[in-house]
């Protein structure tokens, strides 16, 4: 069972440009979060997906960014008009279940680089 | 609001030494509690969690963590660390509802031989 697949690894954009990040969770997980490190700092939480459905997006900035999950293929994480603050890692994790006794799988992250 | 705090930025140790990484939370309602560590350019791997029951908690590679609520820590330990530990460790908490992650800053943990 392949864990969970994050492309690119490493993304470089300039800024104006759009980033679009891809994320596939387990097999038979249907739940998928999107998380932002900044360098030196912690993970904060962006947005909770299901199948087709946004959960919470109460950690995405208002404008600019936006995600989804569509019934087939994987996550995306689309990132408009990319500025130098938006260099960052960004980590997918997914899980089997909503509840918090379920184990969230992490991939290894998406590097973007804004020049 | 939830609130992980790691007290330490980094964290230096010789080999075979023991270590604690302290972890506060701030939480008005029954919380759920989850250390990770992440290896350089890794993601992050799960290394042990408190969901109910007995407050200590242990991993395979001989970490363990004890839930105290009156003084709500989650502090990492281990009696004895190896080079391989040196790694960045993150405190989680997530309360109920869904499985939204609220994390601390990290702490680096740098083993020296």
């Amino acid at each position: 069972n392949a864990g969970v697949m994050q492309n690119p690894r490493h993304l470089v954009r300039r800024r104006g440009q759009e980033a679009r990040l891809r994320c596939s969770p387990m097999k038979g997980h249907s739940h998928v979060y999107w998380y932002r490190q900044l360098p030196e700092e912690g993970l904060k939480f962006m947005v909770y997906l299901q199948k087709e459905n946004i959960i919470d997006e109460s950690g995405m900035p208002k404008e600019r960014f936006s995600a989804e999950f569509p019934k087939e293929g994987p996550s995306i994480l689309r990132i408009q008009q990319v500025v130098r603050g938006d260099s960052a890692a960004y980590f997918c994790a997914s899980s089997p279940g909503e509840s918090s006794y379920n184990e969230q799988f992490f991939g290894p992250g998406t590097r973007l680089t804004v020049l | 609001a939830q609130s992980v705090t790691q007290l330490d930025s980094q964290v230096p140790v010789f080999e075979e030494a023991p270590v604690e990484l302290r972890c506060n939370y701030s939480s008005s309602v029954s919380v759920y509690l989850f250390w990770y560590v992440q290896y350089p350019n890794q993601g992050l791997q799960l290394l042990l969690k408190y969901l109910s029951g007995s407050t200590l908690v242990e991993s395979i590679n001989g970490f363990e963590a004890e839930f105290n609520k009156s003084q709500t820590s989650f502090h990492l330990r281990k009696p004895s660390v190896h080079i391989s530990d040196t790694a960045e460790y993150f405190c989680a908490v997530s309360s109920g509802g869904y499985n939204k992650l609220i994390f601390g800053a990290g702490t680096r943990l740098a083993v020296h031989p």
